[in-house]
């Protein structure tokens, strides 16, 4: 699997964007790009995953670069829940295993 | 919607002692399931994956077994606890055979052996 390259740790303020970077410049051609969050002491969760489109759903967009080589999730209105460990992964789907990275630390303030 | 259910939440074992954590999915037929383990300050291990009733794939060799009696239930046991065992045991499922799709997560179980 393609490495992924994030920030440690990031803050923002209430109500504001979050835009957390990614980098995976080794991405192949048929590996999505995932975003998970964990809570501390709860399990990952989902949040969206691409190809090459843009997505979004009600929890978040994600945009990918042309090149596929860096993508940006954006949670358009963080609220203090919000603060996570947000992981990128990059994954064909044919590897059962998830490989977590070291995320970045969002810390949403009040 | 699908949901997934993991218990107990926690749990303190003494070493030696046998073990049985329990998953099930619902709203959804067929899942492929996983069982991770998280250490403390590390990232995710999968130790067993299963693509339906009594097929379990091992990831790695481990004092730990799984087993799926049915088709919306995983468990994950071992007879004798080592003290290495300790950690956040997660239980995740996917949809079967459609294409590329996330793994969705239960809250864990978070065991320490004594």
């Amino acid at each position: 699997d393609a490495k992924t390259t994030q920030p440690p740790s990031m803050d923002c303020a209430e109500g504001r964007a979050a835009n957390l970077p990614c980098n995976h410049s080794t991405i192949s051609g048929n590996e999505y790009v995932y975003w998970y969050r964990q809570i501390h002491s709860q399990g990952p969760q989902y949040i969206i995953h691409g190809l090459k489109n843009n997505e979004t759903n009600e929890m978040a967009s994600l945009i990918i670069t042309e090149d596929r080589k860096s993508s940006t999730l954006i949670l358009p209105h963080a609220t203090l829940r919000d603060t996570a460990v947000y992981y990128c992964i990059v994954d064909s789907g044919s590897a059962r295993q998830l490989t977590f990275g070291s995320g970045t630390q969002l810390t949403v303030l009040p | 919607s699908q949901t997934i259910h993991q218990w107990p939440a926690t749990l303190v074992q003494p070493v030696g002692s046998p073990l049985s954590l329990e998953c099930t999915v619902e709203g959804t037929s067929n899942p492929n399931l996983y069982w991770y383990r998280q250490a403390a300050g590390r990232g995710l291990q999968l130790l067993f994956y299963s693509v339906g009733i009594g097929q379990i794939s091992s990831e790695v060799p481990q004092n730990l077994s799984a087993s799926r009696p049915q088709d919306r239930q995983f468990i994950l046991s071992s007879k004798k606890l080592l003290l290495s065992d300790s950690g956040f045991y997660l239980c995740a499922w996917s949809l079967a055979g459609v294409g590329n799709q996330p793994q969705h997560f239960g809250d864990g179980t978070r065991l320490s052996i004594l």
